[in-house]
């Protein structure tokens, strides 16, 4: 089955800890994004890549960090400067020439601060 | 700024009732809207999608109308069931930019 898997579903970060979030697709997809989405809000862009050794910063990037290194996976690093971290962390992925195709979601990490 | 809005943030509704969703944005040059669903505590599922040049788009029970000039898009659910209660987004995609979400309608349906 094709589709887009996140791991670990559940995360706990303690204080001044680096935390990575997994992101991996089999759609054979160039784009690839991470959204961070808090109760009452809507999804916010956090890094974006549209080919593999490249990403942009989306609207909310400060104390995160990505890499792009092979085409199906697409880390995010949660670093000990992102003071509030506490939210819903969606990876998502589109094909075919940029902004026409619809963007397919994985499940989410929950990242908590112990 | 491009901003989205859904409208209500939460709706109830009972069984086999026809119901429409709205979303508005704030500037008419996008490239395409999407309407995604969410279940609690996972990830979004696309549902339909409207590219700037549609008016609409129709997949089962479920009719999403896009009127650009207006900054307006509907998505219509007929005979609704109990299964279809989740949370329900929209996004519009500005030209040459990314995705921008609204914050959703949180949809129940009562048996």
């Amino acid at each position: 089955d094709g589709g887009i898997t996140q791991s670990p579903k559940y995360l706990f970060r303690k204080e001044g800890q680096n935390v990575t979030l997994s992101c991996e697709q089999n759609l054979n997809h160039d784009a690839m994004y991470w959204y961070r989405q808090d109760p009452g809000q809507g999804l916010r862009l956090i890094y974006y890549s549209q080919i593999v050794n490249d990403f942009q910063k989306g609207d909310i990037a400060e104390g995160y960090s990505v890499s792009r290194e092979k085409k199906e996976s697409f880390p995010l690093t949660v670093t000990s400067a992102q003071k509030n971290p506490t939210a819903f962390y969606l990876c998502a992925s589109s094909g075919g020439p940029t902004g026409n195709q619809p963007q397919h979601f994985g499940d989410g990490t929950r990242l908590s601060i112990l | 700024k491009q901003e989205v809005t859904q409208i209500p943030a939460a709706l109830s509704v009972p069984e086999g009732e026809n119901l429409v969703l709205n979303c508005s944005f704030t500037d008419s040059a996008i490239y395409n809207l999407q309407w995604f669903r969410q279940d609690p505590g996972k990830g979004l599922t696309s549902l339909l999608l409207i590219q700037s040049s549609q008016r609409e788009q129709t997949s089962g029970r479920l009719n999403a109308s896009l009127d650009k000039s207006s900054g307006r898009s509907t998505l219509y659910i007929a005979a609704s069931q109990p299964g279809d209660s989740a949370t329900y987004l929209c996004a519009v995609r500005p030209e040459g930019g990314k995705l921008i979400f609204g914050q959703g309608t949180e949809l129940s349906v009562k048996p």
